[in-house]
């Protein structure tokens, strides 16, 4: 029964090869997150959609893409990774509709992928 | 700008004891949430306990409990009866749509 699922935990990458890490959920939650977690800090946001509307934050490198193809998948795009970009990398989501006070949305969290760049 | 402080890089604590995590905030946003989340070494992100900044009681889920001061802009988390599966990392996270989050706290629970 898990609701959300991210692929692989690990990945292993070169240096300015492009890789790709998935997430998928089963909640039907309508807002889906990006986050990088570095060794020892905080996860930090990098992108997010509600429904198909695309957020990216202001700081989130050009390197980072994003697709939703649809509400259950989303996407990380590391178009040519560096051996800075090695982190965790944690899907959540979300819903708008979570009843309770206005505009807060409880969040869900995957796994995560653990990205190694060599 | 939204800050949010966790002042305690680690915590030891005895087994069957309660501990309390501090976490203190900053915002200008009249409506926010408040959210504990730990995380074991294998590094899932594990949903605790949820505080609105309207609700008027402090969140409790099991023996998680959410110590809100809203005048002192504090949101601690008390766990009640350590266990060993507790040791983690917990979070402190702020937002509505989106979650600033604090630099965490070690736990270390001991027998």
């Amino acid at each position: 029964d898990a609701m959300v699922i991210q692929n692989p935990r690990y990945q292993v990458t070169q240096f300015g090869k492009p890789v790709t890490l998935s997430c998928s959920q089963t909640l039907n939650h309508n807002v889906m997150y990006w986050y990088q977690q570095k060794s020892s800090q905080a996860p930090k946001l990098l992108f997010h959609y509600y429904d198909k509307d695309f957020n990216n934050e202001a700081d989130t490198p050009d390197n980072f893409q994003s697709r939703r193809p649809n509400t259950s998948f989303c996407f990380l795009d590391i178009r040519s990774p560096g051996l800075g970009d090695a982190a965790m990398y944690l899907c959540a989501t979300s819903s708008d509709s979570s009843g309770g006070q206005d505009d807060i949305y409880e969040q869900y969290f995957g796994p995560g992928t653990r990205l190694t760049v060599t | 700008a939204q800050k949010i402080t966790q002042t305690q890089p680690g915590m030891f604590v005895q087994e069957k004891e309660a501990v309390t995590l501090d976490c203190t905030y900053d915002t200008s946003d009249p409506s926010y949430g408040l959210f504990w989340y730990k995380q074991p070494s294998s590094g899932e992100m594990i949903f605790l306990i949820y505080q609105g900044s309207y609700d008027q009681q402090n969140a409790t889920e099991g023996r998680y409990s959410l110590n809100f001061q809203k005048a002192r802009k504090s949101a601690n988390l008390v766990i009640s009866a350590s266990q060993l599966g507790d040791s983690a990392m917990y979070f402190c996270a702020m937002g509505t749509d989106k979650l600033i989050f604090g630099t965490g706290t070690r736990l270390q629970v001991f027998p």
